[in-house]
């Protein structure tokens, strides 16, 4: 089954830096990548997605970059801001037909000072 | 609140007592999911619905643990004979037929087994 796996596990940056977290995943039919951040006692939320026929995605100052090859996508947050501080997961899933499940990562603790 | 709701927030109960959950999905969404998350920890796949059909289930899901979804509407999380391991928030998340693989959650319900 999928498998994915998240680094770092906190990251701390500056009001106005960049933030990068990782992730990795197993299987290679995985063909969706959704990333959520969830707030302290919050329900987790989608904030970007990728389908594997794409190599980048932006929306504003998030983005989300896929390397199919390496089985590795990345999120990147610029301009953090406090509010930015949460828990991000990353996530990976095949969907086709009647398949379909999210197989999460750990979460990363991104704390922004300001 | 036109999003996933769930019910109770909050369940504290004694060992080997019997809980039941209750997800009311956003109304025009046919997938419904269940997921556990434990603290410090990414969400993880219990199981899922298409409509009533329980489609998939992870081998997490003990056979103490039932979900249903009669009508295709709301569905009820039952576990049987609690254990303090059983001890988590448990999240309901739906979505659409039209764009499956993007999941709504819901708050939770904070399960604490004594």
């Amino acid at each position: 089954g999928e498998n994915v796996e998240q680094h770092p596990s906190t990251l701390s940056v500056q009001e106005g830096d960049s933030a990068v977290i990782k992730c990795t995943y197993s299987d290679s039919a995985s063909n969706y990548f959704p990333w959520y951040k969830q707030e302290l006692g919050k329900r987790p939320q989608l904030i970007i997605d990728i389908r594997s026929n794409v190599g980048e995605k932006k929306d504003q100052r998030i983005a989300v970059t896929l390397n199919k090859t390496a089985k590795h996508f990345s999120l990147h947050i610029t301009e953090t801001q406090p509010e930015d501080s949460a828990v991000y997961f990353c996530a990976a899933s095949y969907y086709g037909g009647s398949q379909g499940n999210l197989i999460f990562g750990k979460g990363t603790k991104l704390s922004v000072k300001p | 609140d036109t999003g996933v709701s769930q019910d109770p927030r909050h369940k504290i109960t004694k060992r080997g007592q019997n809980v039941t959950f209750r997800c009311d999905p956003i109304s025009e969404h046919n997938r419904l999911y269940w997921y556990r998350q434990t603290l410090g920890q990414g969400p993880e796949f219990l199981t899922y619905f298409q409509n009533e059909a329980q489609l998939e289930k992870s081998r997490l899901l003990s056979d103490r643990f039932s979900a249903e979804r009669p009508k295709g509407s709301f569905s009820t999380l039952e576990i049987q004979r609690t254990e303090q391991g059983d001890s988590a928030m448990y999240l309901c998340a739906s979505s659409d037929s039209g764009t499956a693989e993007k999941l709504f959650f819901g708050s939770g319900t904070q399960l604490s087994v004594l």
